[in-house]
């Protein structure tokens, strides 16, 4: 079993939908919990840090369940610009030895 | 863009032989993190260098090996390079260990 799991999608949307995406990661000790975002052929970038209090950013919300082991991300009114892979990433103490899931591919439609 | 590069940008090698792939890290960084990306899979982690030493390694073999120099740039070296370790080579540093990653644009390894 993987340590990070994703659905791989693609997930197909138009724009000014809401998409959302989950992972679940089988590591309970796990301390730090992220999105990454990755554009085709790029290097991953960091979207958000996930909080247990849960935490917006724009159009962006991220959430965490510890109990479920259960981490989420919302997109709202998405834009052709969300189009991409999104990557759901658990580490121990701080960014220490990322584990990344095989991540989420986004694409927005007109 | 990040300041942090890489070289070369794609390789191509045949089996069993080795490879030397190169990292310079963003200014003030002192942690150089190395992944694999397989295609369609995200990042495995492959270790990491922290002030010139080996801080924590991935599942990889020992013909996975690195190193990190004064000023803190890094190599990694693959030896016997086999089918399967095509892939996209990531670096990333940090300002310390436990501080955000910042990622290299890659390097591309074609095995054949």
């Amino acid at each position: 079993r993987k340590e990070v799991e994703q659905d791989p999608g693609p997930f197909n949307v138009p724009e000014g939908a809401t998409v959302a995406f989950n992972c679940t990661y089988s590591n309970s000790a796990s301390q730090s919990f992220f999105w990454y975002r990755q554009d085709c052929r790029k290097e991953p970038k960091l979207l958000m840090s996930v909080y247990s209090s849960g935490n917006e950013d724009g159009r962006f919300t991220a959430q965490l369940n510890r109990a479920s082991q259960y981490i989420s991300l919302l997109i709202r009114d998405s834009k052709l610009s969300d189009s991409a892979t999104y990557l759901c990433v658990v580490a121990g103490t701080g960014f220490q030895k990322l584990v990344f899931g095989t991540g989420t591919r986004l694409l927005v439609s007109p | 863009e990040t300041g942090v590069t890489q070289s070369p940008t794609h390789l191509i090698k045949t089996r069993g032989q080795q490879v030397t792939l190169r990292c310079s890290s963003q200014s003030g960084h002192n942690t150089v993190s190395w992944y694999q990306q397989a295609l369609g899979q995200g990042p495995q982690f492959i270790f990491q260098y922290y002030r010139e030493e080996e801080n924590g390694r991935g599942n990889f073999p020992p013909r996975f090996s690195g190193l990190q120099f004064p000023n803190y740039s890094s190599e990694l070296n693959v030896n016997a390079l086999e089918l399967d370790d095509s892939a996209l080579y990531l670096c990333a540093s940090s300002l310390d260990r436990h501080n955000e990653q910042f990622f290299g644009p890659g390097t591309r390894l074609t095995v054949l």
